[in-house]
Order: C-alpha cells, then sequence, then structure tokens
C-alpha cells in the first residue's frame, strides 16, 4: 500500500518570500512521485515529478522539489512565490505495483500575501 | 484545443434524480480515471479504465457506473443522487507507462439539492 502525508494543510507567506511545502510518502517499493498544482475552480495541473536519477527536480513556474529516500519525503520549494502561486498543492505517488495508480495528499493551500 | 474534456461544468440537481458527466480525451492516453474531490479537497479515485476494460473500482456506491465506449471517452453515470454525492468530479487520462502522471479535465461541480 501507498500513502502520502502532506503536514501542513496551509501556508500563508509574503509576497517574494520563500516556502517550502512539505510531503511525505509511504511506500514498500521505489516511488515515483509528483506536485500537481490547481487554481481556484480548475483542475489539477502537473508542476514536477520525480522518476529517477537526480534527486533535486525542477518544474514549471520557477517550483523545485527534493526526493529524500532516507526520511521518504518530496518537499516543494519556491525561492521567490507571488500573488499568483496561491493555490492547491497536492503532493501523488505511485509505483510499480500501483497499476499506474496515482495517490494524493490532502493538499495544502498556499497563500500569498501581498 | 482541450486535451481532458468534462461535461458539464457545473451541474445543480435535485435528491433521487440520475445524471451522466461526460468526459473525452484527445491525447491518444490508454488510461482514463475519476476522482472525486470532497468540500476539503481530498481526492479519491473511484474508477480506473485502461483500454475500455475497468481496471479501478474502488468502494464506491454501486449507484455510480461507469461506462467506456472506446478509449477516448469514460462517463460516469450516477442513480437516484444523494446530498453526499455533491462534490467536484475530476477525469483525467494517462499513458499506460509509469511515470507520465496524469492530464486531468477542469471538473464538474455536482450540487445535489
Amino acid at each position: 500500500a501507498q500513502s502520502v502525508t502532506q503536514l501542513d494543510s496551509q501556508v500563508p507567506v509574503f509576497e517574494e518570500a520563500p516556502v517550502e511545502l512539505r510531503c511525505n510518502y509511504s511506500s514498500s517499493v521505489s516511488v515515483y512521485l509528483f506536485w500537481y498544482v490547481q487554481y481556484p475552480n480548475q483542475g489539477l495541473q502537473l508542476l514536477l515529478k520525480y522518476l529517477s536519477g537526480s534527486t533535486l527536480v525542477k518544474g514549471i513556474n520557477g517550483f523545485e522539489a527534493e526526493f529524500n529516500k532516507s526520511q521518504t519525503s518530496f518537499h516543494l520549494r519556491k525561492p521567490s512565490v507571488h500573488i499568483s502561486d496561491t493555490a492547491e498543492y497536492f503532493c501523488a505517488v505511485t509505483n510499480n505495483n500501483a497499476g499506474n495508480m496515482l495517490t494524493f495528499g490532502g493538499g495544502t493551500r498556499l497563500m500569498v500575501k501581498p | 484545443d482541450t486535451a481532458v474534456s468534462q461535461t458539464p461544468k457545473y451541474l445543480v440537481t435535485q435528491m433521487g434524480n440520475d445524471k451522466s458527466i461526460k468526459c473525452e480525451q484527445n491525447l491518444g492516453h490508454d488510461t482514463m480515471y475519476w476522482y472525486k474531490q470532497d468540500s476539503k479537497k481530498f481526492l479519491k479515485i473511484m474508477f480506473s479504465y485502461n483500454n475500455k476494460e475497468l481496471i479501478i473500482n474502488e468502494t464506491v456506491p454501486n449507484r455510480f457506473s461507469p461506462k467506456s465506449p472506446d478509449k477516448a471517452h469514460l462517463n460516469l453515470h450516477i442513480n437516484s443522487l444523494e446530498l453526499g454525492d455533491s462534490a467536484v468530479y475530476f477525469c483525467a487520462s494517462s499513458p499506460s507507462q509509469l511515470g507520465y502522471g496524469y492530464t486531468f479535465g477542469s471538473g464538474t461541480r455536482l450540487t445535489v439539492v
């Protein structure tokens, strides 16, 4: 079985400040990890993904994430956020035994304040 | 061109009615999914089809019935709607190969009154 925990349900931050959204996963086998963003009243859009190789993954809109196998984490970071980054962010996991089924975390609402 | 399109975008209906949500993808993907997002934004898999065959059927009331006439379409029919069915329903698609992630539709907001 696989599971994802997003430790923070809401993260308020001021514009141009750095941000980290935390994600921890549980799986008995090797994983593939994803971050999605959901803007209000829209579907989910892929930000970045980790499949293998370099543990630092860069995505769209200046976001990056680091895979840490020993800590079973895949935290999302951005060095300087904009008002337009206000959205819900979801971490997701799948593995070779899951039939390509993504299991999502509960989401973190990033609120960027002016 | 919209990659994964769902219709309708909004659906308001009375308890006890039957309704359908349609989903189409033009990406050539083999696998399609239905997810339910509740009021707390939690996303839960409902169904998955691969080349028109049901491969995932999570614990969902049998009032929900998916239908896949071809690999580009996955529709969701809901009988005898209840207040608790109110949610946003997302369709998604992906290639069969692992690691590509999903492409999501924009969602259907279902409100049962």
